[in-house]
């Protein structure tokens, strides 16, 4: 079954404590990138990547960090997290960039995370 | 500055009816539009999209509206069933970018 996998599901953690949340794709998908969902505010991307080694800040990178050595994997980093992080993040990804499709991305289930 | 916007964060519309969400956007260089939905506890999944070269794209009961002009879209579930409860987000892009701009969402509730 194609999918977009995110683990974990659920996270509380504490100020400062690094965590990591992975994703992984099963589809071999060029494009992956991360969103996190607030109240009134959608969607909104942290980082992408285009490719393994490729990766680029989106509009609220501050605070995460990326890496993309294999196709199909691509973390979410948290060095230290704050309570601002406090959110609901997806991961996506799509065939290829640069045509219509590679704007129908496919999302994982979500991870809520809450940093007290 | 919210380039996509959806200004209604909510509507209810009955079983069989029509339901219109709307969705307006600021960045005249947009040329690709999508709609996703999004159950709870679930990721959002792709709906519906259209390019900026057409005006109207129909797939089933899901139908989507460009109008480039007035910089708004909008898409059109006719009839609406109860499963169409959920969070509709619409999203925009265009060709020398690679990311998809969402709006805030509009939840709709299909009631019997």
């Amino acid at each position: 079954e194609a999918q977009v996998t995110q683990n974990p599901r659920y996270l509380i953690t504490v100020t400062g404590k690094k965590l990591t949340v992975t994703c992984s794709q099963n589809m071999n998908h060029e494009y992956m990138s991360w969103y996190r969902q607030d109240p009134g505010l959608g969607l909104r991307q942290i980082y992408y990547s285009m490719n393994v080694e490729v990766t680029d800040k989106g509009d609220v990178p501050e605070g995460y960090k990326v890496s993309r050595k294999e196709k199909r994997n691509f973390p979410l980093i948290l060095e230290s997290p704050s309570p601002n992080q406090t959110s609901l993040y997806f991961c996506a990804s799509s065939l290829s960039t640069g045509t219509a499709s590679s704007y129908e991305q496919y999302f994982g289930p979500g991870t809520r995370l809450t940093v007290t | 500055d919210q380039q996509v916007k959806q200004n209604s964060p909510s509507l209810s519309v009955q079983e069989g009816r029509i339901s219109i969400l709307n969705c307006d956007y600021t960045n005249s260089m947009f040329d690709y539009f999508l709609w996703y939905k999004k159950y709870p506890a679930e990721g959002p999944t792709f709906l519906i999209s259209i390019s900026s070269i057409k005006d109207k794209n129909e797939d089933g009961r899901f139908t989507v509206f460009l109008n480039k002009s007035a910089k708004h879209l909008s898409l059109h579930i006719v009839p609406s069933q109860p499963g169409d409860s959920a969070v509709y987000f619409c999203a925009a892009s265009s060709y020398n970018t690679d990311k998809l701009i969402f709006g805030t969402g509009t939840r709709l509730q299909v009631f019997p």
